[in-house]
């Protein structure tokens, strides 16, 4: 089963900051917390990932709490393109095993 | 994008009969993963292979085969099909660590009838 908690859906604005929220609090500490996302019937697409510092790529932010039990996805400008459905994963740093949940549909609206 | 290719991209085929569907990657990645996706069920790893012959079983592998004769390789053996094992099958890679991101391919329909 997943280890984490997700909103099944969110809405956004255009030009605004989506914040996708993400519960894990069994996460173990040799647990990365994985990001991906999946456009309607493409295969996933990776996002970001961190061990407990707060990352940031071109993509987006991810931002770990200090005691690891949730984080938030950060896309700090959505467009309609960010339209997906977004999967927060943790996972043990031994062969990169992933575990998908539900996932958080976001839908961007102009 | 990574050089991920799957084939065949659709298939459909009898209760029964055998079906391989095959990942291949130009990326030279050590580590190759085969996944399903159903309604309701998000992605579920199936098996992955940690190197050349060397696999091991997912959480839903129970059905399944598969094979790794080669770094490029990576083939999904159903031996005898069933209509439960509709679904669409994605492949990823991943590099020598496997601790970094997967690359996902476009995904094989298989409709079992």
């Amino acid at each position: 089963d997943a280890k984490t908690t997700q909103p099944t859906s969110m809405d956004c604005a255009e030009g605004r900051a989506a914040n996708l929220p993400c519960n894990h609090s069994t996460i173990s500490g040799n647990e990365y917390v994985y990001w991906y996302r999946q456009i309607h019937s493409q295969g996933p697409q990776y996002i970001i990932h961190g061990l407990k510092n707060n990352e940031t790529n071109e993509m987006a932010s991810l931002i770990i709490t200090e005691d690891r039990k949730s984080s938030t996805l950060i896309l700090p400008h959505a467009t309609l393109r960010d339209t997906a459905v977004y999967y927060c994963i943790v996972s043990p740093n031994q062969g990169g095993k992933l575990i998908f949940g539900q996932g958080t549909e976001l839908s961007v609206k102009p | 994008d990574a050089g991920i290719t799957q084939s065949p991209r659709h298939k459909v085929t009898e209760t029964g009969t055998p079906v391989t569907l095959r990942c291949h990657q130009t990326e030279n990645h050590r580590y190759m993963y085969w996944y399903r996706q159903d309604p309701g069920h998000g992605l579920r790893l199936i098996h992955y292979s940690y190197g050349v012959k060397d696999t091991d079983k997912g959480e839903v592998s129970d059905g399944y085969s598969v094979s790794r004769s080669k770094t490029e390789d990576f083939l999904l053996t159903l031996e005898s099909a069933t209509s439960s094992q509709t679904s669409v099958y994605f492949c990823a890679i991943s590099d020598a660590s496997g601790r970094d991101e997967q690359f996902f391919g476009p995904g094989t329909r298989l409709t079992v009838l």
